[in-house]
C-alpha cells in the first residue's frame, strides 16, 4: 500500500518567493496533519483537518502561512511571502479517526531551504 | 511551552546492552502516547504506544514504561542493536487526535 506522499523532497527558493508543499494522505485516512521540525522545538503541529474541514490552525506561525485540503485525496501549504526563517522540514501525516487512539502515517517530508 | 520534553538529545550504546529513552510530559490529562523513530531524510515511522490504563506495553525487544504520577515514561530497547540508530522520539495526546510531540533523541548503537 502506497504511504503518505509528499512532493517536491526539496525545495530550494529565494526569500519573497510563494512555496507550495503537497501531500497525498493515505487512501481512507479522514485526518490530515502539517508538521514542522526545527532542532530547537522538534515537531510543530502547523494544522490539522478532519474530514476535509480545518480544525486548529492555531500552529500556524503568522498569515503567511495557508493550508487547504480541497479532497480527501490532496493538500497543500502554502508560504507567501516566504522567508529564510521558514526553513525546515516540513511532514504531513494521516491517520483514521475513530473512537480509539491511531498513530499517524507520516510522509517522507519536504526539506525547504529558503536563501 | 513544551508539553512533551526528551531531555537528552543524544545517547550512545554498546551493541547488545540496553537503551533507555525517557520523556516526560507535563498535561495531566494526556491518555495516550508513543514512539516513533526517525531514519535520516526518511519520516517518523510509528514503533509503540501505551494507554493510560496500562503502565508497560511490550513488542518484541522494546518496551514502553509509564509512571503517571512522575509524568514520565521511558524506552527500553533489548538487547540494541546498530539498526537501532535514530532519532526517536515521544509523542502524547489528550484527545487521541492530536499529538504533542518531543524535540527527540538521538540513538547512536555502537557495533
Amino acid at each position: 500500500d502506497a504511504g503518505v506522499i509528499q512532493s517536491p523532497r526539496h525545495e530550494v527558493t529565494e526569500m519573497g518567493q510563494e512555496v507550495t508543499l503537497r501531500c497525498k494522505p493515505i487512501s481512507g485516512h479522514n485526518s490530515l496533519f502539517w508538521y514542522r521540525q526545527t532542532m530547537m522545538r522538534g515537531l510543530e503541529l502547523l494544522i490539522y483537518f478532519n474530514n476535509n474541514v480545518p480544525i486548529d490552525d492555531s500552529g500556524m506561525p503568522e498569515d503567511r502561512f495557508s493550508a487547504k485540503m480541497p479532497n480527501a485525496s490532496f493538500s497543500t501549504l502554502k508560504i507567501q511571502p516566504s522567508e529564510p526563517r521558514d526553513s525546515a522540514v516540513y511532514f504531513c501525516a494521516s491517520s483514521w479517526r475513530t473512537a480509539s487512539n491511531q498513530p499517524q502515517h507520516f510522509g517522507d517530508g519536504t526539506r525547504l531551504s529558503i536563501l | 511551552d513544551q508539553q512533551v520534553k526528551q531531555n537528552s538529545p543524544s545517547l550512545s550504546v554498546q551493541e547488545g546492552r540496553i537503551s533507555i529513552l525517557n520523556c516526560d510530559y507535563t498535561n495531566s490529562m494526556f491518555d495516550y502516547f508513543l514512539w516513533y523513530k526517525k531514519y535520516p531524510a526518511e519520516g517518523p515511522t510509528f514503533l509503540i504506544s501505551i494507554s493510560s490504563i496500562k503502565d508497560k506495553n511490550e513488542d518484541g525487544r522494546f518496551t514502553v514504561f509509564l509512571n503517571k504520577s512522575a509524568k514520565h515514561l521511558s524506552l527500553h530497547i533489548v538487547p540494541s542493536q546498530p539498526g537501532d540508530s535514530a532519532v526517536y522520539f515521544c509523542a502524547a495526546s489528550a484527545t487521541g487526535n492530536q499529538f504533542y510531540f518531543g524535540t527527540g533523541t538521538s540513538l547512536t548503537v555502537i557495533p
